[in-house]
């Protein structure tokens, strides 16, 4: 079976500019999360998704979005990027929400702002 | 809150010496969850284990094994006779369950990392 995916690998993008960033889950899960990396620092929480819905958020700015479609794939929205937004971006999925619920992550994306 | 602290920040040991990696935790819940994760240089995340707060009992698994213990909020992870292979950056990482939200989660709280470096 296929694990998580996650486009694009790289990105480059200038100042001010958006970025949108892909996640398709294992299948059969129906739970996803995004995190970023910044060098040399543990994974951040974002956002968790499931069914669609938004359940759970981490301490980012509102230029931060996400949304969860009905195949369960999800995309997370960065707008008016910033020079500290370069990181990599890792996409999780889980078959829940819950805690018990392990975290297998993609390959992720990694951001570079110019 | 809940914080994960991996004081190891980088260990460098010869291939086939053994090296144990430091996890201690903070969390305020009484059922919560802890996962080792290992990053090798492509940067995805591997997902090695996963114990919860209920259940201390070691683990074993090949070369790798797991001690947790509640009683100094430790979760530290030994690998026995390292190998080139070993080498990458592993995270220690903590998932609380909210009883308000049916045991739902907050995302996972990450340690800073480990880089382990194993020499041939």
């Amino acid at each position: 079976d296929a694990g998580v995916t996650q486009s694009p690998t790289h990105l480059i993008k200038t100042r001010g500019q958006h970025v949108t960033l892909r996640c398709s889950p294992i299948s059969g899960h129906k739970s996803v999360s995004w995190y970023q990396q910044v060098l040399g620092q543990g994974p951040q929480f974002i956002f968790q998704y499931y069914e669609k819905e938004e359940r759970g958020r981490g301490n980012f700015p509102d230029r931060f979005s996400a949304r969860q479609f009905p195949n369960y794939s999800s995309e997370l929205n960065v707008n008016a990027l910033l020079l500290g937004d370069s990181a990599l971006y890792l996409c999780a999925s889980s078959l829940e929400h819950k805690a018990r619920d392990t975290q297998y992550f993609g390959p992720g994306t990694r951001l570079t702002v110019l | 809150a809940q914080k994960v602290t991996q004081a190891q920040t980088e260990i460098s040991v010869v291939e086939k010496e053994d090296v144990t990696l430091d996890c201690v935790y903070e969390t305020r819940d009484t059922t919560y969850y802890l996962f080792w994760y290992k990053q090798p240089p492509s940067g995805e995340l591997v997902f090695l284990i996963r114990r919860n707060s209920f259940d201390e009992q070691n683990e074993i698994s090949g070369r790798y094994s797991w001690n947790f213990q509640k009683s100094t909020s430790s979760f530290n992870f030994t690998i026995t006779a390292s190998q080139v292979v070993d080498s990458a950056v592993y995270f220690c990482a903590l998932s609380e369950a909210q009883e308000y939200s049916g045991g739902g989660a907050d995302g996972l709280t990450f340690g800073k990392g480990t880089h382990l470096i194993i020499q041939p």
